[in-house]
């Protein structure tokens, strides 16, 4: 059984505080990190594909990391804004299957 | 932006009965997937869809699913006779499949609430 854990579940941050969350996945097999945020009655929005050791993606005050070799990924956000509460998704693809392996998400509250 | 739409939002049906959930991928798209969320638990897979016909597909699709792509824009999930754990939000997603499915990103509809009584 693959095990795509995320941490913590829900965070609540002050606005204007700077933030990051963990996502664990299997190192064996491994092909894809995604991350995705969710806002309720939205579709998932995709916001990084991560394939290789070491890689960094940014998109504005978000970004994200990814280690293979140990099997985690880290998302940052930078400056919390209340348009950044949602709940933030990661998913493993690997193994040559189609199909994402998701966490459970980490549920972000911006106080302001 | 383009964007993966599916139809209805919500929908209620009683145990038993035939639904069938529709959806229109992004239009250059040539991989389609089907996932699903009970309430409080993970997003989960169920299938994917290349070159109509099923490219693979989780223990959870079983032969009560079935997915079909009826024309063009169109691609649809059938469930023949509901159950109660069958209620749960069921997106879609696509991705262009110039790579297959693994290393693309999928795109996501919105999803549809499915309640069975």
């Amino acid at each position: 059984i693959l095990n795509v854990e995320q941490s913590p579940q829900s965070l609540h941050v002050q606005e204007g505080d700077s933030t990051n969350f963990t996502c664990s996945f299997p190192s064996s097999n491994f092909y894809a990190l995604h991350w995705y945020r969710w806002e309720t009655a939205k579709s998932p929005e995709a916001l990084f594909v991560m394939t290789l050791n070491g890689d960094e993606k940014k998109k504005g005050r978000i970004s994200a990391t990814l280690n293979t070799k140990e099997g985690y990924s880290y998302l940052y956000i930078k400056g919390s804004q209340p348009e950044d509460s949602a709940t933030y998704l990661c998913a493993w693809s690997g193994g040559g299957a189609d199909g994402l392996t998701f966490g459970k998400g980490t549920h972000l509250i911006i106080q302001p | 932006e383009p964007e993966v739409t599916q139809t209805p939002s919500h929908q209620v049906t009683q145990m038993g009965q035939e639904v069938i959930l529709r959806c229109v991928p992004i239009s250059n798209h040539l991989y389609f997937y089907w996932y699903r969320q009970i309430l409080g638990q993970k997003v989960e897979f169920l299938v994917s869809f290349y070159n109509n016909e099923i490219s693979e597909k989780s223990e959870i699709f079983d032969d009560q699913f079935s997915v079909e792509r009826p024309d063009g824009s169109n691609f649809t999930l059938k469930i023949r006779s509901t159950k109660l754990e069958d209620s749960a939000m069921y997106f879609c997603a696509s991705s262009q499949g110039t790579s297959g499915g693994t290393w693309e990103t999928q795109y996501f509809g919105p999803g549809t609430r499915l309640l069975v009584l």
